[in-house]
């Protein structure tokens, strides 16, 4: 089957330092897309960003990703990181075999300090 | 426009009650699913359908049961409800073709205590 692996659990940036949000995964199967998700505090998550295409970089809202399938990672990355971006995030892939539910991995919550 | 409601939104239950929450979407979505969270266990999906009348199991299904009576609405019960299941459930819509192809929508969420 599939998983989707967050290594980290929490994450500590200083505000104006670059953040890195790590996401791995493992498919037997056909992937579809890749997503990462943000949910900020006593939100619902919401779609930050969603990639299909390898090797193409995917930004919004100062995030991007890469999807490298090389390396079967999709990690998360801003340059400079603001308060208003501590939140918990969380990575996800669809693939042919699941038919539309979304295999998560345990989230990240990133904190930014002042 | 919240194109994903659910209601109530938060719920005070005793143990060996029965506990209903309700999804509404608006998207016109085929699928849609039931989630819990809970500190450490991530989104963890209870239930799922594919439209009106279908019904499946997701992860960690015991306990629950769901009802889709419509494409709109889908219901999660608790029959029994346990201290156990207190947490935070998520109801999210989703569907399968077009450009935002399997992306999931979410509501708000409810928060379910049962004491």
């Amino acid at each position: 089957g599939d998983s989707v692996t967050q290594t980290e659990g929490l994450v500590t940036v200083t505000e104006g330092l670059p953040v890195k949000l790590n996401c791995t995964y493992q498919t037997t199967y056909l992937t579809i897309a890749f997503f990462w998700y943000v949910q900020y505090l006593n939100e619902a998550p919401q779609v930050l960003l969603k990639s299909s295409t390898d090797n193409k970089r995917t930004e919004h809202q100062g995030f991007h990703a890469t999807l490298h399938k090389s390396s079967s990672s999709f990690h998360l990355q801003k340059s400079s990181a603001q308060l208003s971006d501590s939140a918990l995030y969380y990575c996800a892939l669809s693939d042919n075999y699941n038919q539309g539910k979304l295999i998560f991995g345990q989230g990240t919550k990133l904190s930014i300090k002042p | 426009e919240a194109a994903v409601t659910q209601s109530p939104r938060n719920k005070v239950a005793v143990t060996g009650g029965k506990v209903t929450l309700s999804c509404n979407q608006t998207n016109n979505h085929n699928n849609m699913y039931w989630y819990r969270q809970d500190t450490g266990h991530g989104l963890r999906l209870i239930h799922y359908s594919y439209g009106a009348g279908s019904t499946e199991k997701g992860d960690i299904p015991d306990g629950y049961k769901a009802s889709r009576p419509s494409q709109e609405n889908f219901s999660l019960i608790l029959e029994l409800a346990t201290p156990s299941q207190t947490s935070v459930y998520f109801c999210a819509s989703g569907d399968r073709g077009g450009r935002d192809q399997d992306t999931q929508y979410f509501g708000p969420g409810t928060r379910l205590l049962v004491l």
